[in-house]
């Protein structure tokens, strides 16, 4: 069965640092990678998928994540943080028709 | 262009009330799912439909669960009867095929939620 596994329930970074969430994944094919992102109060909202080709896949707000078969790892990165960044980031995989699996989420909080 | 629709946005009931969560996807998707979100359990997925048939209820977590979607407009979740372990945040998502992409690289559109309280 296919499995999502985000390793850091929450993280603290410094408005300015750099950023790397992690994300590990189980699923017996190429997978579809996703990552969302929470606002509070709202609903989630895609930010970047991976499906085939560039291994290296750029999204929405200055993210950017890698695929890394050989680690089953597809970790969410940005240069450089921003306090609107402060949110809740859920790495997804998907496999079989239309079924998404979710990670349990990574709280990102940011500090002047 | 409006996104995901849910109503309402907050509910407040008694144990033992029926509830009823509504949504509208977006025009011209063909999939939708129903999401419920706590802190224990995270975000799980209860059912979805293609084209307006329940592919995977696995998901449901009993009988008191019910959900419907009579068009392609229109969807409902229904609690009957409720139960206070049953608060939690409810969303709402849909999704449309895009040329050249299996269904699994779809992204869902979510909806605000519907935060339910059972008292």
């Amino acid at each position: 069965a296919q499995s999502v596994t985000q390793p850091d329930i929450h993280i603290t970074v410094s408005e300015g640092a750099s950023l790397e969430l992690r994300c590990n994944y189980s699923y017996g094919a190429t997978p579809y990678l996703f990552w969302y992102v929470q606002s509070p109060g709202q609903g989630l909202q895609l930010l970047l998928k991976y499906f085939s080709g560039d291994t290296l896949v750029q999204g929405i707000k200055g993210f950017e994540a890698e695929f890394k078969r050989s680690q089953s790892s597809f970790n969410l990165r940005k240069p450089s943080v921003h306090w609107s960044d402060a949110a809740e980031y859920f790495c997804a995989v998907g496999g079989g028709y239309q079924k998404v699996t979710f990670g349990t989420g990574t709280k990102l909080q940011v500090i002047p | 262009d409006a996104g995901v629709i849910q109503s309402p946005r907050h509910e407040v009931t008694e144990m033992g009330q029926e509830v009823t969560l509504r949504c509208k996807p977006i025009s011209g998707h063909n999939s939708l799912f129903w999401y419920r979100q706590t802190m224990m359990r995270g975000l799980e997925l209860l059912i979805y439909f293609n084209n307006n048939v329940p592919i995977d209820d696995s998901g449901m977590p009993e009988d008191r669960f019910s959900a419907k979607m009579p068009n392609a407009s229109f969807s409902t979740l229904k609690i009957q009867p409720s139960e206070p372990r049953d608060s939690a945040v409810y969303f709402c998502a849909s999704s449309s095929p895009q040329p050249g992409l299996a269904s699994q690289g779809n992204e869902q559109f979510f909806g605000p939620g519907t935060r339910l309280t059972v008292l």
